[in-house]
């Protein structure tokens, strides 16, 4: 079953903040999260292990909360390259990932 | 770097053909994973495998089956192509540390 994201699109100027959520009905051990431009392959950001670590990246951090089976990303200050569309995917005990249907992430000058 | 090529850029088929969809990765991974982009739903995870000759279904296997003979090949298969398998299929494969490396995707028009 694929998680859940929220919202499903955003519109943003340049050095504003977002934030991006996923939820899961199902206990997980792992989230990892990707942005994916137009006519191009998903690129991997981030993964948060079981533990409720969170991660950053540049100005792109993420959190995990594994008692709420959710996670949620922060991007900061806003670039025009973070445009694009970002997926959760969600990790359980075997080898299966399974990822949301996406947030568009629009960010304009 | 890590590569993931995906044999056919773009396919068209018939109705009722069989078809393949060849991936190859050059770094020995395990894990390998076949999904379909289609918008508005996502990335659905079709087959997945963790070894040679192992594999899983996953959330949306009906109408497909996979190969994998070898460790760097996974081959996603379509035993009678439908229309409603016209899509973006993209193959991937999963590193030691858990980051899933992409191939350029593969778009299937059925008609």
């Amino acid at each position: 079953q694929q998680p859940v994201q929220s919202p499903q699109a955003v519109i943003l100027r340049e050095g504003e903040d977002a934030v991006i959520n996923c939820s899961s009905s199902k206990a997980l051990y792992s989230v990892h999260w990707y942005r994916q431009k137009h006519g191009e392959a998903p690129i991997f950001l981030m993964i948060l292990l079981k533990g409720g670590e969170q991660k950053g990246h540049d100005k792109i951090s993420a959190s995990f909360n594994e008692k709420k089976q959710q996670s949620s990303l922060y991007l900061t200050a806003s670039q025009l390259s973070y445009s694009g569309t970002y997926f959760c995917g969600t990790g359980g005990s075997n080898y299966k990932l399974t990822f949301g249907k996406g947030t568009l992430l629009t960010v304009n000058p | 770097d890590v590569k993931v090529t995906q044999s056919s850029r773009y396919l068209v088929k018939r109705t009722g053909e069989k078809v393949f969809l060849e991936c190859v990765q050059d770094m020995d991974h395990e894990n390998m994973f076949w999904y379909r982009q289609d918008p508005g739903l996502g990335l659905r995870l079709i087959y997945f495998s963790y070894d040679v000759k192992m594999k899983e279904k996953g959330d949306i296997p009906e109408g497909y089956s996979v190969s994998r003979e070898k460790k760097e090949r996974f081959s996603l298969i379509l035993e009678s192509a439908s229309t409603n398998q016209t899509s973006m299929y993209l193959c991937a494969s999963k590193s030691s540390t858990g980051e899933l490396f992409f191939g350029e995707g593969s778009r299937l028009t059925v008609l």
